[in-house]
């Protein structure tokens, strides 16, 4: 089964500084990812998805992922943070090609940026 | 506009007992899913339906059960509660890709929290 990793716990940020976010998955075969994001106290939100196509994926508010295929990666990137994306941050994959349908979630990347 | 609703929003109960958390979406989507939340492990699949009567074990299914009788609704059961399945639950719903099981967007509820002295 595949397996997502999500490099950093705890991000602490300054309002318009950048914003990376790493997360690396363990399929070789095609994959679709997902960024999603949960504000405190709300349920999970789709950021952004990568099906196929560009591998530079463009999300709400923002966000944006690159899809590296020979590191098996799909960063989130924002160029300038505000205090309103203070919350957590799930990378998400499936292997359709490995019939494995269903999402696996990382374990979540907290983002708390100061005024 | 189409929803994913999850019942009780919030509930605390006792070992021993048994605990039904209801799912009802209203995107007439084929997949459902139920997940839950913990600090320090995100979000771990429990089951999973592709159709009416189809259900599937993910990873944490032990303790666990789940039916799917119509498209609209995935209860999940807690036969006998434990102290180690507190948590936060989710639901979550999502269309096909291709006419098979291949999941798109997941649609999530607003989440169970389920407290088991």
């Amino acid at each position: 089964a595949q397996s997502v990793s999500q490099h950093n716990h705890h991000v602490i940020l300054s309002e318009a500084a950048s914003l990376e976010l790493g997360c690396n998955y363990s399929y070789g075969g095609t994959v679709n990812l997902f960024w999603y994001v949960q504000y405190p106290g709300q349920h999970l939100q789709l950021l952004l998805k990568y099906f196929s196509g560009d591998p530079l994926v463009k999300g709400i508010k923002g966000f944006e992922a690159e899809f590296i295929k020979s590191k098996f990666s799909f960063n989130l990137r924002k160029p300038s943070v505000q205090w309103s994306d203070t919350a957590e941050y799930f990378c998400a994959v499936n292997a359709p090609g490995a019939g494995s349908y269903q999402l696996t979630f990382g374990k979540g990347t907290k983002l708390s940026v100061i005024p | 506009d189409a929803e994913i609703t999850q019942s009780p929003r919030h509930k605390i109960t006792e070992t021993g007992r048994q605990v039904t958390l209801a799912c009802h979406q209203t995107w007439n989507h084929n997949n459902m899913f139920w997940y839950r939340q913990d600090l320090g492990h995100g979000l771990r699949l429990i089951h999973y339906s592709y159709g009416v009567q189809d259900t599937n074990k993910g990873e944490v299914s032990d303790g666990y059960s789940v039916s799917r009788s119509n498209t609209e609704d995935l209860p999940l059961t807690l036969e006998s509660a434990a102290s180690s399945q507190t948590s936060v639950y989710f639901c979550a719903s999502s269309e096909s890709i291709g006419g098979g099981p291949n999941t798109g967007e997941l649609f999530f509820g607003e989440g169970s929290r389920l407290t088991v002295l």
